[in-house]
């Protein structure tokens, strides 16, 4: 079973900042999705991964298969991006195991 | 922009009642998804739904669970005699190629059971 570790657990920081959130899994996969929650409850996927990097807006994923880790980095953050960021994980078959989130606060 | 529609927003119910939750997946994906989340806690797979059969399951997804897709449009979840631990959010999800796309998630149905 797939262990999936994110960190920070809570992050506060200034708008602009350049943000970072970690995770870590356990066992090789074949994909890796990024996920935004926000505080109403509502999931959105902001990326899948399964090598590299991938951008979308101010947005960057990376993921390192031999490390099994991957980063999220927002640039020039907004307090509209405070959410809870959410790393899932796909092995072999269809189900994702998902890690405990990340709770961004960003302040004007 | 299409989007998976979950109905209803909100569900409460006796310990014991059966309830089923409804999601309209994205027309054109073959993938379905149920999830839950306790409140305060992670996001847990229940199921997956391909081709007209389960293709994957949980162990939380017990004989008190079944889900269906009766007309082509509609998936939905059943619990047969609901537990106060049945309490979550359930998310339901569709992709139109596991191996290649995002998930999309609906809103969710809040499920409280008294």
């Amino acid at each position: 079973k797939n262990e999936v570790e994110q960190s920070p657990q809570n992050l506060t920081a200034q708008e602009g900042e350049f943000i970072t959130i970690n995770c870590s899994y356990s066992v090789g996969i074949s994909a890796l999705h990024w996920l935004q929650q926000h505080p109403g409850g509502g999931i959105v996927s902001l990326f899948m991964l399964s090598s590299g990097k991938k951008k979308h807006g101010r947005l960057i994923a990376t993921i390192n298969i031999q490390e099994k880790h991957s980063s999220l980095h927002i640039t020039a953050s907004h307090p509209r991006d405070s959410a809870v960021y959410i790393c899932a994980v796909r092995g072999g078959a269809d189900g994702l195991t998902f890690g405990k989130g990340t709770h961004l606060i960003i302040q004007p | 922009e299409p989007e998976v529609t979950q109905t209803p927003s909100h569900q409460v119910t006796q310990m014991g009642q059966e309830v089923i939750l409804r999601c309209v997946p994205i027309s054109n994906h073959l993938y379905f998804y149920w999830y839950r989340q306790i409140l305060g806690q992670k996001v847990e797979f229940l199921v997956s739904f391909y081709n007209n059969e389960i293709s994957e399951k949980s162990e939380i997804f017990d004989d008190q669970f079944s889900v269906e897709r009766p007309d082509g449009s509609n998936f939905t979840l059943k619990i047969r005699s609901t537990k106060l631990e049945d309490s979550a959010m359930y998310f339901c999800a569709s992709c139109r190629d596991r191996q290649r796309n995002i998930q999309y998630f609906g809103a969710g149905t809040r499920l409280s059971v008294l």
